[in-house]
């Protein structure tokens, strides 16, 4: 099994709808990220979360809310969809230590019509 | 924070080893240079980091020069699977957290 899972992989959904995107981890880890892609273009943070209690805004959180459920569980919401939100979105965890790897999780790809 | 400049495409034949350079002229002493590939929208992995000193594990090494403003990833005996995007990322922590800046990265190809 994968270590850090996403759900939905697809979604296509409306404007105006409310989404929710959830990712689950069994690595233990205390951090986890939500970052988006669009197309050519590098992945930029939405929010990051050092554990349960810890939550920040990352460089593009305007239209975007997260929950932290559990230490395991990093869900990312968008309350009201809007077409330019349209793109691939990744949860990543990693270790408590400042200087480690951040592991990613496959992706969901979400279309907003 | 600091940015990377990575050429937008390179390729390199099977069985050779690619160089992949980033300039990163504004780096600052506490920022770590990062390297993730990303396989046809698949999740980014690691590969390799380094702050100074030349790093070398199984995947790659990393070449850093000496005034840090520019580095090389290397891939020894590149294989078809290498074929992807390579990000080159200059780490800072602020408040405790690491914060990874992704740029457009160089879409490597492997040509049999």
């Amino acid at each position: 099994d994968a270590d850090v899972t996403q759900t939905p992989r697809n979604r296509i959904t409306k404007t105006g709808k409310r989404i929710m995107l959830e990712c689950s981890q069994t690595k233990g880890h205390d951090r986890m990220y939500w970052y988006r892609q669009d197309p050519g273009l590098g992945l930029r943070l939405i929010y990051y979360s050092f554990d349960v209690k810890d939550i920040n805004k990352g460089e593009i959180s305007d239209g975007y809310s997260v929950s932290r459920q559990a230490q395991a569980k990093f869900s990312l919401s968008l309350e009201s969809a809007i077409p330019n939100q349209t793109a691939l979105y990744f949860c990543a965890t990693s270790p408590g230590f400042v200087y480690n790897e951040q592991f990613f999780g496959p992706g969901t790809r979400l279309t907003v019509l | 924070d600091a940015k990377t400049t990575q050429p937008t495409s390179m390729d390199c034949a099977e069985g050779r080893a690619a160089n992949l350079p980033c300039n990163h002229s504004t780096i600052s002493g506490n920022e770590y240079v990062y390297w993730y590939r990303q396989i046809h929208s698949q999740g980014p992995q690691y590969i390799i980091h380094g702050l100074k000193n030349n790093e070398t594990n199984e995947m790659a090494s990393l070449i850093i020069t000496e005034d840090r403003k520019s580095s090389t990833l290397i891939l020894p005996h590149a294989t078809l699977r290498d074929t992807a995007v390579y990000y080159c990322i200059v780490r800072v922590i602020i408040q405790g957290a690491q914060k990874l800046v992704f740029g457009q990265g160089t879409r490597l190809t492997i040509n049999p």
